[in-house]
């Protein structure tokens, strides 16, 4: 089956740097990707959707300059986190689609914590 | 996002009991109606999914049952395991947009 993987899984960073979060598709060509965030025993928010070769579409709310998305190649999505700080420690968690297909693959998750 | 209401927030059930978790979605456009079942630290893993043209679906110990008319969906788990504990998500789409996923249940089977 469809196979998504994302990394790193755990990331530990300074106030005020960047980080960024990889998610790959391996096995199938992803036209759109999306990206969301989970808090702690919460439900799954979603941030933005990808679709390769544009800009991302964010959700209201979600500051685009603070979480920057590219998604350059069919099976690459990447998610900048800049300048962070510690109200951005959460759970980050990738999903694609297969253009032909109506599942939805996830990643593993990053749980990125801000110091 | 248009809102999925998921409930019992939290279930417990003996081991080979029937766990029953529901939800309610209020647009009519959603075409997809996937289960998610995700553990500590893990992103959601795919349980079963259904379109509104079929009423039920039954893959292994899981079934979803789907009301159009109520706009309610369900997942049953059969013969529910220890192994089941974990939270489980309903959740639904529209065409190729982005999954609305419900507020979850975290099931816990007692041995």
């Amino acid at each position: 089956g469809a196979v998504v993987s994302q990394h790193p899984s755990r990331v530990i960073c300074k106030s005020g740097t960047s980080v960024k979060i990889e998610c790959r598709s391996l096995d199938f060509q992803a036209t759109t990707m999306f990206w969301y965030r989970q808090f702690p025993k919460k439900s799954l928010m979603l941030m933005a959707t990808s679709n390769e070769g544009s800009k991302a579409t964010y959700e209201q709310g979600v500051e685009k300059d603070k979480f920057l998305i590219n998604h350059a190649s069919l099976t690459l999505s990447t998610l900048t986190v800049t300048s962070a700080h510690p109200e951005d420690s959460s759970f980050y968690i990738c999903s694609a689609r297969e253009g032909g297909s109506w599942g939805y693959t996830f990643g593993s998750g990053t749980r990125l914590t801000v110091v | 996002q248009q809102q999925v209401k998921q409930s019992p927030q939290s279930l417990i059930v003996q081991k080979g009991g029937i766990s029953i978790i529901n939800c309610a979605y209020e647009n009519t456009a959603f075409d997809y109606f996937p289960w998610y079942q995700q553990f500590p630290g893990k992103g959601p893993a795919l349980l079963i999914a259904i379109r509104p043209d079929v009423s039920e679906k039954k893959e292994g110990r899981f079934t979803i049952s789907f009301n159009k008319s109520a706009k309610q969906f369900s997942l049953h788990i059969m013969d529910s395991q220890p192994g089941d504990s974990a939270t489980y998500f309903c959740a639904a789409s529209t065409g190729r947009r982005a999954l609305t996923f419900g507020s979850g249940t975290r099931l816990q089977v007692q041995p």
